[in-house]
């Protein structure tokens, strides 16, 4: 079946424009992850929903980054004001969530964001 | 608090040798347990994870991992590599009889193969 998808793969912005990333989780899956990857950072997380409600954002590095997830499918992550910091690797994952635990999360293949 | 640590940065091995890439971890309960492979340009793709039960676990590609409770390690193994296997691999850690929760990765080790 289909996977967890990303678009755009590449974005190139410059400093000071705001930009959007799009996930498509897979189909049923509740839960739905941003993690951002990069050099000197590694993989850090940075909000999970779970329906259309997020209940730990506590990743968000500032108040420039949001997200916001509709009819518990397709979320996008919105940066404002972008940074040359913020250039990384944003990627999603969804997973089932289901009552029990056993949880396990599928990655989209990224964006590579590159702030010049 | 709660972290993942992958030693060993990069590793070479030469194609047909075995493999062992380190993972160790600081939890406040038992977590959830995976390993990730990631190929370059690409996601990560799941190699194999453990919930509980055998603590020898198979995965993808003919991957094992072991864990050790009193070790606190979740050490991924294969007997023979391919070239193919060259790539970034990552351990992480989710929160138990959870129904979803954020996983906390390691650096990554990256592994290189000599023909």
């Amino acid at each position: 079946g289909a996977g967890v998808s990303q678009s755009p793969s590449n974005k190139v912005t410059e400093k000071g424009k705001d930009v959007e990333l799009r996930c498509d989780p897979i189909s049923g899956h509740t839960a739905l992850y941003w993690y951002r990857q990069s050099l000197g950072q590694g993989l850090e997380f940075l909000i999970y929903f779970q329906g259309n409600s997020a209940p730990d954002k506590s990743g968000l590095p500032s108040d420039r980054f949001s997200a916001e997830r509709t009819g518990g499918s397709v979320s996008t992550l919105t940066i404002q004001r972008t940074q040359q910091e913020d250039s990384a690797v944003y990627l999603c994952a969804s997973s089932l969530a289901r009552v029990g635990g056993q949880d396990t999360q599928y990655f989209g293949p990224g964006t590579r964001l590159t702030v010049l | 608090a709660q972290s993942v640590t992958q030693p060993d940065i990069h590793i070479t091995v030469s194609e047909g040798a075995s493999l062992e890439l380190r993972c160790n971890y600081s939890y406040g309960a038992t977590p959830y347990l995976f390993w990730y492979v990631q190929s370059p340009g690409q996601g990560l793709q799941l190699l194999l994870k453990y919930f509980s039960g055998d603590t020898l676990v198979q995965g993808i590609k003919g991957f094992e991992a072991e864990f050790k409770r009193s070790q606190s390690s979740f050490n991924l193994r294969k007997p023979s590599v391919h070239w193919s296997d060259a790539a970034e691999y990552f351990c992480a850690v989710g929160p138990p009889y959870n129904q979803g929760g954020k996983l906390i990765f390691g650096q990554g080790t990256e592994l290189s193969v000599k023909p």
